[in-house]
């Protein structure tokens, strides 16, 4: 059973360029979060999405940022118009139902490097 | 609001001596906790969960922690270390009814042979 997947693994952009982030569930998986890890820091909650709904997107910030989970194909984090600051390692989890007990199981990352 | 606290960023330790790390939290209500391994370059991989019943928690590598609800505590222990244990540490708890899971902000170990 494959794991979480997500690419590209290392995606470099300039200011003021989109970065597309892609991430595919585990198997059997219909519950997908996306968390960013800034330097030396720990990660943080962005959105939680199942196959075509945004269910919480609490830690998204407010511009510039949106997520999508279409209902064939893997979900997308687009940043627009990336900024430095948006430079950091952004991992996808996914767990089989939403219930608190369910493990979220981690993707590989992508860092994103804003030149 | 939640919190969780990983009182060490860095702990150097010999090979194959014990080695514990340390978390604590806060929440209004029932959690459940996890701790992660992010070895360099990679994802997190979970070590172990605690989410009721025995509140000492085996998880793989050898590792294990122990949940104290008095002190709000969930360190993680392994009684002798590798060099392969060499890794950053995550903390994490998740709220009863919530979606997300919150993190510390790591414990970097380092394994000196």
């Amino acid at each position: 059973n494959a794991g979480v997947m997500q690419n590209p693994r290392h995606l470099v952009r300039r200011r003021g360029q989109e970065a597309r982030l892609r991430c595919s569930p585990m198997k059997g998986h219909s519950h997908v979060y996306w968390y960013r890890q800034l330097p030396e820091e720990g990660l943080k909650f962005m959105v939680y999405l199942q196959k075509e709904n945004i269910i919480d997107e609490s830690g998204m910030p407010k511009e510039r940022f949106s997520a999508e989970f279409p209902k064939e194909g893997p979900s997308i984090l687009r940043i627009q118009q990336v900024v430095r600051g948006d430079s950091a390692a952004y991992f996808c989890a996914s767990s089989v139902g939403r219930a608190g007990p369910d493990t979220q199981y981690f993707g590989p990352g992508t860092r994103l490097t804003v030149l | 609001a939640q919190s969780v606290t990983q009182l060490d960023s860095q702990v150097p330790v010999f090979e194959e001596a014990p080695v514990e790390l340390r978390c604590n939290y806060s929440s209004s209500v029932s959690v459940y906790l996890f701790w992660y391994v992010q070895y360099p370059n990679q994802g997190l991989q979970l070590l172990l969960k605690y989410l009721s019943g025995s509140t000492l928690v085996k998880g793989i590598n050898g590792f294990e922690a122990e949940f104290n609800k008095s002190q709000t505590s969930f360190h993680l222990r392994k009684p002798s270390v590798h060099i392969s244990d060499t890794a950053e540490y995550f903390c994490a708890v998740r709220e009863t009814g919530a979606n997300n899971l919150f993190f510390g902000t790591g414990t970097r170990l380092t394994v000196i042979p």
